[in-house]
C-alpha cells in the first residue's frame, strides 16, 4: 500500500450520521478512485477524479459525494448514512494500473 | 451480462498443484488486463499485467490472454498454501477515460497442504 494512505481505517456510525473518507496519495497520480467492496460483489466504483478539478459517478454514487481537494488527496463523504452503506471502502490511484490503499471498514447501525 | 466475469469458486487445489483461475470479457475494446491478489481483510495487490495476445511469465505465474476468445487466463504453478486469497481479473477499455478499470467479483483460491 506504499503511496496511498487511508484515514480512517475503522468506523462505527449511527444511521443519519455523516462522515467523510480521507484518501491521500504521494505518488504523483492525476487519477484516483473510490470503491466499496461487499461479500459476493467484488469492487464497484464509487466515484473516480480523473484529473485535479473533475470527479465523474461510477457504478454506484447514491449517497455520496466526492472532493478532488488536489492532486494528492480526494475525499468521500456520507452526508446521511444508512445500514447499507456498511461496506469496505478502497481507495486507488492510477498509473500503469490502479494501486489501492489499505481501506477502511465502515459499520453503519 | 457483467462486463467482466470470474467464477466465485471457491476453487480447492492440493499443494504442489498448478491453479487455473479463469477471466472472460464481453466488451472488444478491451486494451489491458490486470490479476490482483486479495488476502481476507487486506486491499488488492496487484501481481500480473498482460496486454498483448500470448502468455507471460513471472516466477510461478503464468498470465494467458487470447483477445479473439476474449478470455484472460491465470496459472498459478506449484501452488503454496501462501497463495490462498482471493483473485481480481481487471480489464481496462481504451477509450477509458483516467485509466478507470472493470473489476470482476474475483476467484476464491484455496491451496490444501
Amino acid at each position: 500500500n506504499a503511496g496511498v494512505t487511508q484515514t480512517p481505517k475503522f468506523q462505527v456510525l449511527k444511521t443519519g450520521q455523516s462522515m467523510t473518507l480521507q484518501c491521500a496519495q504521494d505518488m504523483n497520480h492525476n487519477s484516483m478512485y473510490w470503491y466499496r467492496q461487499d461479500p459476493g460483489m467484488g469492487l464497484r466504483l464509487i466515484y473516480y477524479s480523473a484529473s485535479e478539478g473533475t470527479t465523474d459517478k461510477g457504478e454506484v454514487p447514491n449517497g455520496y459525494n466526492v472532493s478532488r481537494l488536489n492532486k494528492r488527496e480526494f475525499s468521500l463523504r456520507l452526508e446521511s448514512a444508512a445500514p447499507s452503506q456498511t461496506s469496505v471502502y478502497f481507495c486507488a490511484c492510477y498509473l500503469d494500473t490502479q494501486y489501492f490503499g489499505p481501506g477502511t471498514r465502515l459499520t453503519v447501525l | 451480462q457483467k462486463e467482466v466475469e470470474q467464477n466465485s469458486g471457491p476453487l480447492s487445489v492440493p499443494e504442489g498443484a498448478i491453479a487455473s483461475l479463469n477471466c472472460t470479457y464481453s466488451d472488444r475494446g478491451s486494451q489491458s488486463f490486470f490479476w490482483y491478489r486479495q488476502y481476507s481483510g487486506k486491499s488488492p495487490e496487484l501481481i500480473m499485467s498482460i496486454y498483448s495476445n500470448g502468455d507471460k511469465e513471472d516466477g510461478r505465474f503464468t498470465a494467458q490472454l487470447n483477445k479473439a476468445s476474449q478470455y484472460v487466463s491465470l496459472l498459478i504453478r506449484d501452488s503454496q498454501p501462501s497463495d490462498s486469497a482471493t483473485y481480481l481479473c481487471a480489464a481496462r477499455l481504451i477509450y477509458n477515460q483516467g485509466g478507470k478499470l472493470i473489476f470482476g467479483q474475483g476467484t476464491e483460491l484455496s491451496v490444501k497442504p
